[in-house]
C-alpha cells in the first residue's frame, strides 16, 4: 500500500518564475492538505481539497493555487515565485470528515535563487 | 482559529534520561490534539493523538501524553530515550468542528546524547 508520494523530491526555481508540485494521496484516502515549512519552523497549513474543491485556506497570498483532480490527487502552483518560498512543501492525506491522523509524503524542497 | 506554543526549540538529554516536551495550545472551542515526530529529511510521522475519553494518551516508541484542558497543556514524555530518538518533534491542534485543520508548533529539537 503505497503512502503519501509527492514529486518532485528537490527542484531549484529563480524569482519571478512559477512552480507546480504533485501529490497522490495515500489509497482510500480523498483530502489533501498542503503545508509549506520553512526552514527550522512547523509545517504551515497552506489550503486542504476535499471533492476536487478548495475546502479550506490559511494565511497564505494567492500566489498560491492548488487543484484537485478526480482521483484525489492535487498540485500545488506558486505564481512570481519570491526568494522567501523557499521551503519544504509537505502534502498530506486524510479521509474527509474523520478525525486525528494526517499521512504526510516526504515533501518538495523548493529553493529560490 | 486554532494555535500552539511549544516551550522549548531545543531538548538535549542523555541517553536512557527521561524527557518531557511541553505543549500548550490556544482555542476558543473543543480540540484534538497531536504529536508528530520529523526524522531528517523525511515527512511527518504521528506518534499519539488525543480525541476524547482518557487524558493520558499512549504512542508508539514507548512515547505518552497527558492532555490537560485547566492548563490547555499536552506535554509529551518518554521515561527514558534512546539515541534513535533524535528528532525534530511538532505539537499539533485541530478544531473538533474541522478536524482536518491541523495546526502546528515551531518544533522542539529532541538531541539524545551518549
Amino acid at each position: 500500500d503505497a503512502g503519501v508520494t509527492q514529486s518532485p523530491t528537490h527542484l531549484i526555481k529563480t524569482r519571478g518564475q512559477q512552480v507546480t508540485l504533485r501529490c497522490s494521496p495515500k489509497s482510500g484516502h480523498d483530502t489533501v492538505s498542503w503545508y509549506q515549512q520553512a526552514l527550522g519552523q512547523g509545517p504551515q497549513f497552506i489550503f486542504q481539497y476535499y471533492e476536487e474543491e478548495e475546502r479550506q485556506r490559511g494565511n497564505f497570498p494567492d500566489r498560491f493555487s492548488g487543484h484537485q483532480f478526480p482521483n484525489y490527487s492535487s498540485e500545488l502552483n506558486v505564481n512570481a515565485l519570491l526568494l522567501g518560498d523557499s521551503a519544504l512543501y509537505l502534502c498530506a492525506s486524510t479521509i474527509g470528515g474523520h478525525t486525528g491522523e494526517l499521512f504526510f509524503g516526504e515533501g518538495s524542497r523548493l529553493t529560490v535563487l | 482559529a486554532q494555535s500552539v506554543t511549544q516551550l522549548d526549540s531545543q531538548v538535549p538529554v542523555f541517553e536512557e534520561a527521561p524527557v518531557e516536551l511541553r505543549c500548550n495550545y490556544s482555542s476558543s472551542v473543543s480540540v484534538y490534539l497531536f504529536w508528530y515526530v520529523q526524522y531528517p529529511n523525511q515527512g511527518l510521522q504521528l506518534l499519539l493523538k488525543y480525541l476524547s475519553g482518557s487524558t493520558l494518551v499512549k504512542g508508539i516508541n514507548g512515547f505518552e501524553a497527558e492532555f490537560n484542558k485547566s492548563q490547555t497543556s499536552f506535554h509529551l514524555r518518554k521515561p527514558s530515550v534512546h539515541i534513535s530518538d533524535t528528532a525534530e518533534y511538532f505539537c499539533a491542534v485541530s478544531q473538533t468542528s474541522t478536524p482536518n485543520d491541523m495546526r502546528f508548533g515551531a518544533g522542539t529539537r529532541l538531541t539524545v546524547k551518549p
